[in-house]
C-alpha cells in the first residue's frame, strides 16, 4: 500500500463547479498535512496546510480526519487559473514529506 | 532575488556520463532535499540534509551521492548515468526538519535526459 494515496482523476469541471479532492496516508503517526499545487512544468508550491480542526483560505477548504487518515481539498466556483495538479503531502514527525501521485484539475470555459 | 535556485535547468547527456547538478538557498534554512520526479509525474524524496548531515536516504542507487560544502548548498551528483536517470529533479529546502508545519520551498527543477 502506497504512504499516501489520492483520487486518480483526472477532473475534468466547467467554470464555477465545485470540486473535491480526497486522499488518504497510511501511518498513523503523521504529523503534519498539506495540500500544493504544481503547474505544467513548473515546481510544486504550498495551497495550504491541513489543520485537525479544518481550515479555509478564500475558496479553498482542507479537511483532516485523523481516525480514519483522510484529508480532503475542496474547491468552490473554480476558475481557469485552478487548472494544475494538485499533491496532498504528508508529513512524518521524522521530517519525511511524502507527496501523494497527484490529482490533475482540468477547469474548462 | 531566488530563493531557492538550482543548475543547469535542462541537462542532455549520453549514458555512461557524469553530471552533477547544484543547488543553492539563501532563505537561512537548516533542512534540504532532494526530490526526483519521473515520466509519470512521481515526486518521491532521495536525500535530506539537515545542517550538512544526512538525514533521510531513501532507496537510491549508489551512483547519485549528495554532497553539502555548507547548509546552503546540496549538490547531486550523478555516475554512470542511465536511462531510467531521466527525470526532472527539485531541490527543496525548509526553515527545520522536524517543525511540524514547515512548508517545502523548492527550486525550478533540472530535466535530465539520458541519451
Amino acid at each position: 500500500r502506497k504512504e499516501v494515496e489520492q483520487d486518480p482523476g483526472p477532473f475534468n469541471v466547467p467554470e464555477g463547479a465545485t470540486v473535491a479532492f480526497n486522499c488518504t496516508y497510511s501511518n498513523s503517526a503523521s504529523q503534519s498535512f498539506f495540500w500544493y499545487r504544481q503547474d505544467c512544468r513548473k515546481e510544486p508550491k504550498l495551497l495550504m496546510s491541513v489543520y485537525s480542526s479544518g481550515n479555509e483560505d478564500g475558496r479553498f477548504t482542507a479537511q483532516l480526519n485523523r481516525a480514519s487518515q483522510y484529508i480532503s481539498l475542496l474547491i468552490r466556483d473554480s476558475k481557469l487559473s485552478d487548472s494544475a495538479t494538485y499533491l496532498c503531502v504528508v508529513k512524518s514527525n521524522a521530517g519525511k514529506s511524502t507527496f501523494g501521485d497527484g490529482t490533475t484539475l482540468t477547469v474548462k470555459p | 532575488d531566488t530563493a531557492v535556485s538550482q543548475t543547469p535547468k535542462y541537462l542532455v547527456t549520453q549514458m555512461g556520463n557524469d553530471k552533477s547538478i547544484k543547488c543553492e538557498q539563501n532563505l537561512g534554512h537548516d533542512t534540504m532535499y532532494w526530490y526526483k520526479q519521473d515520466s509519470k509525474k512521481f515526486l518521491k524524496i532521495m536525500f535530506s540534509y539537515n545542517n550538512k548531515e544526512l538525514i533521510i536516504n531513501e532507496t537510491v542507487p549508489n551512483r547519485f551521492s549528495p554532497k553539502s560544502p555548507d547548509k546552503a548548498h546540496l549538490n547531486l551528483h550523478i555516475n554512470s548515468l542511465e536511462l531510467g536517470d531521466s527525470a526532472v529533479y527539485f531541490c527543496a529546502s525548509s526553515q527545520a526538519k522536524d517543525r511540524p508545519y514547515e512548508k517545502l520551498f523548492f527550486g525550478s527543477g533540472t530535466q535530465l535526459s539520458v541519451l
